[in-house]
């Protein structure tokens, strides 16, 4: 399995949902990122867990809540998201942390009304 | 802070056309990638340079990096319409934790058919 899974493709939520994106990948990598895209922008990195300990959080807002529950998954937990919140989150992994390749899901395209 | 910026922001070119792209970037690295991503999907693994590398091919794609000029570029011969797709580099950035994989701000390459 050489995939990055996410789910759900596409998610609508108001301002004051909680709402859950997942992530899930079977290679053995043991570095995880969440990534943020605005249109025609590059991704933005948000988090990076590696060995399921949080590394690096680039000052995210506290309404966006990673966690790493085991190696294979990670979860990013959505509270009380502003409009502006609307992108593209993305998912990757890696071997190891350290930049090394990335492999990416597709993605899940958020909507906040 | 932004590491790599790319020109252009937008090529438009004609299939059998090669395409080039370049990356410049702000501080010393460890190695530089390159990805693509089709429209609102995931990022995909195109080739990997060295900081002590100065060229490198892989099939269509040649890379070369000039770490005088802090600076990339990537060439696709012959392209084909399937190349149409947003194009970044992104580096590690030694001056900064080398978890962190800071992309470029993006190539939109478009081949007409």
């Amino acid at each position: 399995d050489t995939e990055v899974t996410q789910t759900p493709k596409h998610l609508v939520m108001g301002m004051t949902n909680k709402k859950s994106l997942k992530c899930e990948q079977h290679m053995g990598h043991r570095a995880m990122y969440w990534y943020k895209q605005k249109a025609k922008k590059p991704p933005e990195l948000m988090f990076v867990y590696s060995y399921e300990k949080l590394s690096i959080n680039e000052s995210v807002p506290s309404r966006f809540s990673p966690e790493c529950p085991n190696s294979s998954l990670l979860n990013l937990h959505l509270h009380a998201l502003q409009p502006e919140d609307s992108a593209l989150y993305l998912c990757a992994s890696s071997l190891v942390s350290g930049a090394n390749v990335l492999t990416f899901g597709a993605g899940s395209r958020l909507t906040v009304l | 802070s932004q590491q790599g910026e790319e020109d252009p922001q937008a090529l438009s070119i004609q299939e059998g056309e090669n395409a080039t792209m370049n990356c410049s970037y702000k501080t010393s690295i460890n190695n530089l990638q390159w990805y693509r991503q089709n429209s609102g999907r995931g990022l995909v693994h195109l080739i990997l340079i060295r900081s002590n590398e100065r060229e490198k091919h892989s099939g269509r794609l040649r890379v070369t990096l000039d770490t005088s000029k802090k600076s990339s570029s990537l060439l696709i011969t012959a392209s084909r319409a399937a190349d149409t797709a947003s194009y970044f580099c992104a580096t590690d950035a030694t001056a900064y934790n080398t978890d962190k994989l800071i992309f470029g701000t993006g190539t939109r390459l478009q081949v007409f058919p």
